[in-house]
């Protein structure tokens, strides 16, 4: 059973064109949930991390937000360079120190 | 500068042939863990370390070992490696004592023939 599932696997935006990429998760007693960003052929980049529903995080046109059952990555009014695949990220249940990634969504902003 | 590097980048070796892909982190960070990444099954965690000594499995160690003698450094041993074991690898570390707020490293792209 996966403890993470994004959604879509892709999205095309035309430039400017607000949309939002869904993480949904299943662990209980969540500890932290990540947003990464990861450019092709390389390392992902971490983004924000969020502890507990109805928290917010805001970075240039990016905005991430908890409830209990999901998170929503908002991009607002993207541009080309926000092109990637974004990841979101859990650790496993209490005391465990693994994490699991979903399996990401590839954004494409066509200008 | 502060980064997490991986030598070496590119590496294709044979079946059986036993291989180590280092890792070094110059932060002092205290949490460090090794990924592989396939098309269609994302990013999945094969091994971590939550400091000197103490290492544990992720979702997918099977073969693969690692070792954590000093702090900086966390090597990836295949044994014998095999085809299935042909994937994109990222180190990555954290300051904390988890998995919060990782720093990856540019990757090694393995190839068992």
């Amino acid at each position: 059973e996966d403890q993470v599932t994004q959604s879509p696997e892709a999205l095309r935006l035309q430039e400017g064109e607000s949309s939002s990429l869904n993480c949904s998760y299943t662990v209980s007693g969540l500890r932290g949930l990540f947003w990464y960003r990861q450019d092709p052929g390389k390392g992902p980049e971490f983004l924000f991390t969020l502890y507990s529903a109805g928290e917010e995080k805001e970075k240039e046109r990016l905005k991430a937000t908890l409830t209990k059952k999901e998170s929503f990555l908002h991009i607002t009014a993207p541009k080309p360079e926000d092109s990637a695949t974004y990841l979101c990220a859990v650790p496993l249940g209490a005391g465990s120190y693994q994490l699991t990634f979903g399996k990401g969504t590839k954004l494409s902003v066509i200008p | 500068e502060a980064q997490v590097t991986q030598n070496p980048r590119y590496l294709i070796t044979v079946t059986g042939k036993k291989l180590t892909v280092t890792c070094s982190q110059n932060m002092n960070h205290e949490y460090m863990s090794w990924y592989r990444q396939d098309p269609g099954l994302g990013l999945r965690q094969i091994y971590y370390s939550m400091n000197v000594e103490v290492t544990d499995k992720g979702d997918v160690p099977e073969g693969y070992k690692v070792s954590r003698k000093e702090k900086r450094n966390f090597p990836l041993i295949l044994e014998s490696p095999s085809p299935n074991q042909t994937s994109l690898y990222f180190c990555a570390s954290s300051l904390m004592a988890g998995p919060w707020e990782q720093y990856f490293g540019p990757g090694t792209r393995l190839t068992v023939t």
